[in-house]
């Protein structure tokens, strides 16, 4: 998998947006881009996923950079709840495993 | 009930015992992961099969099996406990071609090797 790039850690008050980056300057044409959230003492969540478009689901939204080069996770109103360590991920093609960076560790402040 | 359900959620061992760490899932996915992660760490692979009758070997197997009864099961040895094992164990599963769906994962299995 290629590599991503993403903040140790951010915060965010309560009921305000938080934009998550994360850089992958050496993605490929047929890279998905993946983003996976832990909260604490539980496993990976699934969260989104793109390719070229930006997306939306219910849980967030990715933006995706034209040059698709970086990428945001996009949450619209921080709860307490979001509270968790976000991974970036690239999915190379259909026989490659789902690798961990370190991700972001986001706190969300009352 | 859960998609990935992992057994037992926690267990404490000694030293130089064989432990299994036992997971199975209802989504009928014929790809499965075991990682294990460390304290502040993210996660990493220690094997992985797409299929029945396909194991792999991921970053770090060094002291670990498994073994993959049914497409539903997917089973982690470590045949002789020692204490840098001590760690949270996740067991996951994904489509064939993941790239366009998520994986889920269980909630994980913390073990102490003592």
């Amino acid at each position: 998998d290629a590599k991503t790039t993403q903040p140790n850690s951010m915060e965010s008050n309560e009921e305000e947006p938080v934009h998550l980056p994360c850089n992958h300057s050496t993605i490929s044409g047929t890279d998905y881009i993946h983003w996976y959230r832990q909260l604490p003492s539980q496993g990976p969540e699934y969260v989104i996923h793109g390719l070229t478009s930006n997306v939306n689901n219910r849980m967030a939204s990715l933006a995706i950079a034209e040059d698709r080069k970086s990428s945001t996770l996009i949450l619209h109103r921080a709860t307490l709840r979001d509270a968790a360590v976000y991974y970036c991920i690239l999915r190379r093609n259909a026989g490659n495993m789902l690798t961990f960076g370190g991700g972001t560790r986001l706190m969300v402040k009352p | 009930d859960a998609d990935v359900t992992q057994t037992p959620r926690n267990r404490i061992t000694k030293t130089g015992k064989r432990i299994m760490l036992e997971c199975s899932q209802t989504k009928g996915h014929d790809r499965m992961y075991w990682y294990r992660q460390d304290p502040g760490l993210g996660l990493r692979l220690i094997y992985y099969s797409f299929d029945v009758k396909d194991i792999n070997k991921g970053e770090i197997s060094d002291g670990y099996s498994v073994s993959r009864q049914a497409q539903a099961k997917f089973s982690l040895s470590l045949e002789s406990a020692i204490p840098n094992q001590t760690a949270l164990y996740f067991c996951a599963t994904s489509e064939t071609d993941s790239r366009r769906k998520g994986a889920f994962f269980g909630q994980g299995t913390r073990l102490t090797v003592v």
